[in-house]
């Protein structure tokens, strides 16, 4: 069965200080993987695609298919990248997409 | 402006009720899906199309229906609301020209059945 779980709810971290946001994946396929952001009073919007292997907004994240994971790496947090982030994955023609449950990020001064 | 809308943001209903959760973008893109989504929980697909007269349920059972009869619109119904279906609604279009990889999504319906 597809699943996308994100072991922890809430990330709270000093400003500076490295951010790491677990996802783990089942699938019997090859996925898809994604991460997507919600702001404060924003709309859930697209972070980063694995395959496209850009780093946005500092933002990183390895497919590592043995422990099928696809962690969410920033080396120095900033205070605006408070938000929710959700791991997703999706069918090789984006027909269905699943989500993890959010982790909150809270980045303090 | 091209955009995704989703009414009305905040609905509280009795039970019993009939409703229609309005989607609609203006973004011209074939794909369109429906989420239902309980605090702190995952997403959930409930619905999606391809493109007009076009619908398919997603993994999550829901007893919601759906409709695809122009490309811009994707409104949701509920024929009898219960308690049970309270949650956020949300509405995402993607466009297959550009991959189809990328879900915009509606700022969402949260739905309160009394």
């Amino acid at each position: 069965a597809q699943r996308v779980t994100q072991p922890e709810k809430l990330l709270s971290v000093f400003k500076g200080a490295p951010v790491e946001l677990k996802c783990n994946y089942s699938y019997s396929g090859s996925p898809e993987l994604f991460w997507y952001v919600q702001y404060s009073r924003q709309r859930l919007q697209l972070l980063l695609r694995h395959i496209s292997r850009e780093s946005i907004k500092g933002f990183t994240a390895d497919l590592n298919k043995g422990e099928t994971s696809f962690h969410l790496k920033k080396p120095f947090a900033q205070e605006e990248d408070s938000a929710m982030y959700y791991c997703a994955l999706s069918s090789y023609n984006f027909n269905k997409f699943y989500f993890g449950s959010g982790t909150k990020l809270n980045v303090k001064p | 402006e091209a955009d995704i809308y989703q009414t009305p943001r905040y609905l509280v209903i009795g039970t019993g009720k009939k409703i229609t959760l309005e989607c609609s973008q203006t973004m011209g893109h074939d794909k369109m899906y429906w989420y239902q989504q309980d605090p702190g929980m995952e997403l959930h697909l409930i619905h999606y199309s391809y493109g007009v007269n076009s619908t398919e349920k997603g993994d999550l059972s829901s007893e919601s229906t759906v409709s695809r009869i122009r490309t811009e619109h994707f409104p949701l119904t509920l024929e009898s609301a219960r308690p049970s279906h309270t949650s956020q609604y949300l509405c995402a279009s993607s466009d297959p020209v550009q991959g189809g990889y990328e879900q915009y999504f509606g700022p969402g319906t949260r739905l309160t059945v009394t």
